[in-house]
């Protein structure tokens, strides 16, 4: 299996603009999340799904950031206007229909890098 | 005060060194204990899973739990220049990834 795949792997905006990330699951892992990772804060769970239905966003920042999960195979993550604060490195991951229970194992992407100038 | 408390080091010993790493906790709550490995520019895998307090072995790791002091530890043995990442202690109440939190991380680099 290929793993998580995110994209773009780097991106590098101005204050402002939209800003659009993307991920593909793991094929049969019917939970997906996004998390942020700072250095300041660690990494913070954002939304995540549950058969492409979001079942908690309370970890979104605010109203300038929204997921969306189409399909069971494709989400993205916007942030519209893009802040300098939001400078990080947003990671996508899945688990198993089971949730991970009991491991709770989540399988990470590689990272979207984004920097806001 | 954070739900989970991690000291970032960095943390550097020797190859063949015996490592230590920590995080405490307030929730009493907590339950299920994991640590992930992260190396760098890459995304955290899991390492590690305990439930509840007792140790478990893994190779040349060994996770801790003791839940009477809010403590858990994650102890390397042998260390490897390989095994030179960030590690994430995480945990949740009800298991699975419900409300994992995560710590904040501590880089250890093992030097030849």
């Amino acid at each position: 299996d290929a793993g998580v795949i995110q994209s773009p792997r780097h991106e590098v905006t101005e204050m402002g603009q939209e800003v659009t990330l993307r991920c593909k699951p793991i094929s049969g892992h019917d939970y997906l999340f996004w998390y942020r990772q700072t250095m300041m804060r660690g990494l913070e769970l954002l939304i995540y799904f549950n058969n492409n239905v979001p079942i908690d966003d309370s970890g979104m920042p605010e109203d300038r950031f929204s997921a969306k999960m189409p399909n069971a195979s494709f989400s993205t993550l916007k942030i519209q206007p893009s802040e300098p604060r939001d400078s990080a490195v947003y990671f996508c991951a899945s688990s198993l229909p089971t949730g991970g229970f009991p491991t709770g194992e989540l399988f990470f992407g590689e990272g979207s890098r984004l920097t806001v100038l | 005060q954070k739900e989970v408390e991690q000291d970032p080091g960095p943390l550097s010993v020797p190859e063949g060194a015996i490592v230590s790493l920590n995080c405490t906790y307030s929730n009493s709550a907590f339950q299920y204990f994991m640590w992930y490995r992260q190396y760098s520019r890459k995304g955290p895998e899991l390492l590690m899973y305990t439930y509840s307090s007792g140790n478990k072995e893994d190779g040349r790791f060994t996770a801790q739990v003791d839940k009477s002091s809010k403590y858990i530890s994650l102890f390397i043995r042998d260390s490897q220049p390989s095994d030179s990442a960030t590690y994430l202690c995480a945990m949740s109440a009800r298991g699975g990834y419900n409300k994992l939190i995560f710590g904040a991380g501590t880089r250890l680099a093992v030097h030849p």
